[in-house]
Protein backbone atom coordinates (compact mmCIF):
# COMPACT_ATOMS: atom_id res chain seq x y z
CA UNK A 1 0.00 0.00 0.00
CA UNK A 2 1.59 3.05 -0.85
CA UNK A 3 1.75 5.83 1.85
CA UNK A 4 1.07 9.58 1.21
CA UNK A 5 2.37 11.10 -1.67
CA UNK A 6 3.64 14.60 -2.14
CA UNK A 7 5.43 16.02 -4.73
CA UNK A 8 7.63 17.89 -5.71
CA UNK A 9 9.82 16.65 -2.76
CA UNK A 10 11.79 19.98 -2.61
CA UNK A 11 10.32 23.32 -4.59
CA UNK A 12 12.40 26.68 -5.50
CA UNK A 13 10.59 29.62 -6.10
CA UNK A 14 12.14 33.60 -6.23
CA UNK A 15 9.93 36.03 -4.91
CA UNK A 16 6.28 36.67 -6.40
CA UNK A 17 5.94 33.45 -8.36
CA UNK A 18 3.33 30.91 -7.47
CA UNK A 19 3.84 27.87 -6.15
CA UNK A 20 1.93 24.43 -6.28
CA UNK A 21 1.90 21.68 -3.64
CA UNK A 22 0.42 18.42 -4.39
CA UNK A 23 -0.49 15.51 -2.10
CA UNK A 24 -1.99 12.31 -3.04
CA UNK A 25 -3.43 10.58 -0.06
CA UNK A 26 -3.38 6.54 1.01
CA UNK A 27 -5.82 4.52 -1.19
CA UNK A 28 -8.96 4.42 0.64
CA UNK A 29 -8.65 7.81 2.47
CA UNK A 30 -11.02 10.53 1.52
CA UNK A 31 -9.79 12.95 4.28
CA UNK A 32 -6.54 15.44 3.85
CA UNK A 33 -4.65 17.70 6.07
CA UNK A 34 -2.16 20.50 5.65
CA UNK A 35 -0.04 21.60 7.56
CA UNK A 36 3.24 23.72 7.94
CA UNK A 37 6.75 23.60 9.44
CA UNK A 38 8.13 26.58 9.72
CA UNK A 39 11.95 27.05 10.25
CA UNK A 40 12.73 26.54 14.73
CA UNK A 41 8.47 26.30 14.72
CA UNK A 42 6.43 23.79 15.58
CA UNK A 43 4.07 22.11 12.92
CA UNK A 44 0.77 23.84 12.62
CA UNK A 45 -2.47 22.87 10.90
CA UNK A 46 -3.60 24.93 7.49
CA UNK A 47 -6.67 23.44 6.38
CA UNK A 48 -8.76 20.34 6.34
CA UNK A 49 -10.49 18.79 2.92
CA UNK A 50 -12.46 16.14 1.81
CA UNK A 51 -13.65 15.25 -1.61
CA UNK A 52 -14.26 18.43 -2.82
CA UNK A 53 -15.29 20.18 0.17
CA UNK A 54 -13.17 22.34 2.57
CA UNK A 55 -13.96 21.24 6.34
CA UNK A 56 -11.48 23.89 8.08
CA UNK A 57 -9.65 26.30 6.97
CA UNK A 58 -9.09 28.34 9.93
CA UNK A 59 -5.26 27.67 9.75
CA UNK A 60 -4.93 28.88 6.57
CA UNK A 61 -3.65 32.47 5.99
CA UNK A 62 -6.36 34.95 4.26
CA UNK A 63 -4.42 35.86 1.82
CA UNK A 64 -2.26 34.31 -1.42
CA UNK A 65 -3.11 30.61 -0.06
CA UNK A 66 -5.77 28.57 -1.44
CA UNK A 67 -6.25 24.36 -1.26
CA UNK A 68 -8.41 22.25 -3.17
CA UNK A 69 -8.58 18.62 -2.83
CA UNK A 70 -11.28 17.81 -6.36
CA UNK A 71 -13.32 14.58 -7.29
CA UNK A 72 -10.84 13.23 -9.31
CA UNK A 73 -7.05 13.98 -8.65
CA UNK A 74 -4.66 14.68 -5.74
CA UNK A 75 -5.07 17.47 -3.49
CA UNK A 76 -3.32 21.45 -4.59
CA UNK A 77 -2.00 23.78 -1.76
CA UNK A 78 -1.52 26.55 -4.16
CA UNK A 79 0.41 30.16 -2.35
CA UNK A 80 0.03 32.90 -4.83
CA UNK A 81 2.99 35.87 -5.43
CA UNK A 82 5.31 33.86 -2.87
CA UNK A 83 7.41 35.68 0.07
CA UNK A 84 10.24 34.90 1.98
CA UNK A 85 8.24 33.67 4.84
CA UNK A 86 6.31 31.12 3.26
CA UNK A 87 9.83 29.04 2.86
CA UNK A 88 8.70 26.14 5.11
CA UNK A 89 8.20 22.19 4.99
CA UNK A 90 4.69 21.80 3.74
CA UNK A 91 3.18 18.38 4.77
CA UNK A 92 0.14 16.40 3.75
CA UNK A 93 -1.72 13.86 6.01
CA UNK A 94 -4.76 11.66 5.39
CA UNK A 95 -7.28 9.45 6.95
CA UNK A 96 -9.67 6.96 6.29
CA UNK A 97 -12.42 8.99 8.42
CA UNK A 98 -12.12 12.08 10.45
CA UNK A 99 -11.65 12.48 14.30
CA UNK A 100 -10.60 8.91 16.09
CA UNK A 101 -9.29 7.74 12.73
CA UNK A 102 -4.95 7.83 13.12
CA UNK A 103 -3.79 10.38 10.24
CA UNK A 104 -0.81 9.29 7.95
CA UNK A 105 1.72 11.70 6.72
CA UNK A 106 3.52 12.49 3.71
CA UNK A 107 7.68 13.43 3.30
CA UNK A 108 6.73 16.53 2.93
CA UNK A 109 7.27 19.65 0.27
CA UNK A 110 10.30 21.77 1.51
CA UNK A 111 10.00 25.43 -0.37
CA UNK A 112 12.54 27.54 -0.65
CA UNK A 113 11.95 31.22 -1.52
CA UNK A 114 14.76 32.83 -3.29
CA UNK B 1 -7.07 27.49 22.73
CA UNK B 2 -5.47 24.13 23.11
CA UNK B 3 -2.18 23.93 23.47
CA UNK B 4 0.99 21.08 23.86
CA UNK B 5 3.51 20.97 25.86
CA UNK B 6 6.39 18.57 25.72
CA UNK B 7 9.30 18.16 28.00
CA UNK B 8 11.84 17.82 27.98
CA UNK B 9 12.90 19.80 25.07
CA UNK B 10 16.41 17.45 24.26
CA UNK B 11 17.69 14.18 25.31
CA UNK B 12 20.61 12.47 25.59
CA UNK B 13 20.63 9.31 26.75
CA UNK B 14 23.13 5.99 26.91
CA UNK B 15 22.56 3.23 24.75
CA UNK B 16 20.01 0.44 26.73
CA UNK B 17 18.53 3.21 29.14
CA UNK B 18 15.14 2.99 29.50
CA UNK B 19 13.24 6.61 28.88
CA UNK B 20 9.92 8.71 29.47
CA UNK B 21 9.24 11.65 27.26
CA UNK B 22 6.09 13.57 28.75
CA UNK B 23 3.22 15.82 26.69
CA UNK B 24 0.32 17.81 28.42
CA UNK B 25 -2.28 19.62 27.17
CA UNK B 26 -4.89 22.32 28.06
CA UNK B 27 -8.17 20.74 27.06
CA UNK B 28 -9.04 17.83 27.88
CA UNK B 29 -11.68 17.55 24.84
CA UNK B 30 -10.25 15.68 22.83
CA UNK B 31 -10.71 12.92 20.47
CA UNK B 32 -7.33 11.20 20.64
CA UNK B 33 -3.65 11.77 21.21
CA UNK B 34 -1.16 10.53 18.67
CA UNK B 35 3.07 10.03 19.05
CA UNK B 36 4.99 10.36 16.04
CA UNK B 37 8.67 10.37 15.50
CA UNK B 38 10.47 12.67 13.19
CA UNK B 39 13.64 12.07 11.07
CA UNK B 40 15.56 14.76 10.14
CA UNK B 41 14.44 16.01 6.61
CA UNK B 42 11.91 13.62 7.12
CA UNK B 43 8.26 13.54 7.27
CA UNK B 44 6.06 12.23 10.23
CA UNK B 45 5.94 8.43 10.90
CA UNK B 46 3.18 7.37 13.82
CA UNK B 47 4.12 5.36 16.71
CA UNK B 48 1.20 5.02 18.48
CA UNK B 49 -2.49 6.43 18.73
CA UNK B 50 -4.30 6.52 22.19
CA UNK B 51 -8.29 7.15 21.74
CA UNK B 52 -9.71 9.46 24.50
CA UNK B 53 -11.29 6.28 26.00
CA UNK B 54 -8.25 4.24 26.63
CA UNK B 55 -5.76 4.37 29.37
CA UNK B 56 -2.56 3.13 26.68
CA UNK B 57 -1.09 1.49 23.72
CA UNK B 58 1.69 -0.77 23.15
CA UNK B 59 4.34 -1.58 20.28
CA UNK B 60 7.20 -3.27 20.50
CA UNK B 61 9.63 -1.38 22.85
CA UNK B 62 6.90 1.81 23.50
CA UNK B 63 4.33 2.10 25.66
CA UNK B 64 2.03 5.16 25.85
CA UNK B 65 -0.06 6.22 28.33
CA UNK B 66 -2.99 9.10 28.37
CA UNK B 67 -4.73 10.58 31.77
CA UNK B 68 -7.03 12.58 30.00
CA UNK B 69 -8.55 14.23 33.01
CA UNK B 70 -5.38 15.64 34.09
CA UNK B 71 -3.80 16.86 30.76
CA UNK B 72 -1.05 14.33 30.52
CA UNK B 73 0.39 11.44 28.30
CA UNK B 74 3.55 10.09 28.39
CA UNK B 75 5.40 7.83 25.78
CA UNK B 76 8.24 4.98 27.13
CA UNK B 77 10.65 4.04 25.58
CA UNK B 78 12.12 0.57 26.70
CA UNK B 79 16.34 -0.03 25.73
CA UNK B 80 16.73 2.64 23.93
CA UNK B 81 18.89 2.12 20.89
CA UNK B 82 20.99 4.76 18.46
CA UNK B 83 18.26 4.44 16.25
CA UNK B 84 15.78 6.11 18.13
CA UNK B 85 17.33 9.09 17.79
CA UNK B 86 14.73 11.52 16.33
CA UNK B 87 12.76 14.13 17.34
CA UNK B 88 9.29 12.56 19.18
CA UNK B 89 6.12 14.90 18.74
CA UNK B 90 3.09 14.36 20.26
CA UNK B 91 -0.45 15.82 19.14
CA UNK B 92 -3.88 15.99 19.81
CA UNK B 93 -7.18 15.83 18.14
CA UNK B 94 -9.87 17.33 19.34
CA UNK B 95 -13.19 18.51 17.48
CA UNK B 96 -12.79 19.53 14.09
CA UNK B 97 -10.20 16.63 13.29
CA UNK B 98 -7.08 18.41 13.34
CA UNK B 99 -4.16 17.76 14.76
CA UNK B 100 -2.10 20.39 17.59
CA UNK B 101 0.98 19.18 17.83
CA UNK B 102 3.75 20.12 20.84
CA UNK B 103 7.22 21.59 19.91
CA UNK B 104 8.67 18.30 20.26
CA UNK B 105 11.83 16.59 22.05
CA UNK B 106 15.07 15.80 20.03
CA UNK B 107 16.05 12.19 21.27
CA UNK B 108 19.94 11.51 21.37
CA UNK B 109 20.66 7.92 22.25
CA UNK B 110 24.61 7.54 22.25
CA UNK B 111 26.23 4.28 21.54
Amino acid sequence: NAGVMQNPRHLVRRRGQEARLRCSPMKGHSHVYWYRQLPEEGLKFMVYLQKENIIDESGMPKERFSAEFPKEGPSILRIQQVVRGDSAAYFCASSREGGRQPQHFGDGTRLSIL
Amino acid sequence: KQEVTQIPAALSVPEGENLVLNCSFTDSAIYNLQWFRQDPGKGLTSLLLIQSSQREQTSGRLNASLDKSSGRSTLYIAASQPGDSATYLCAVVEYGNKLVFGAGTILRVKS
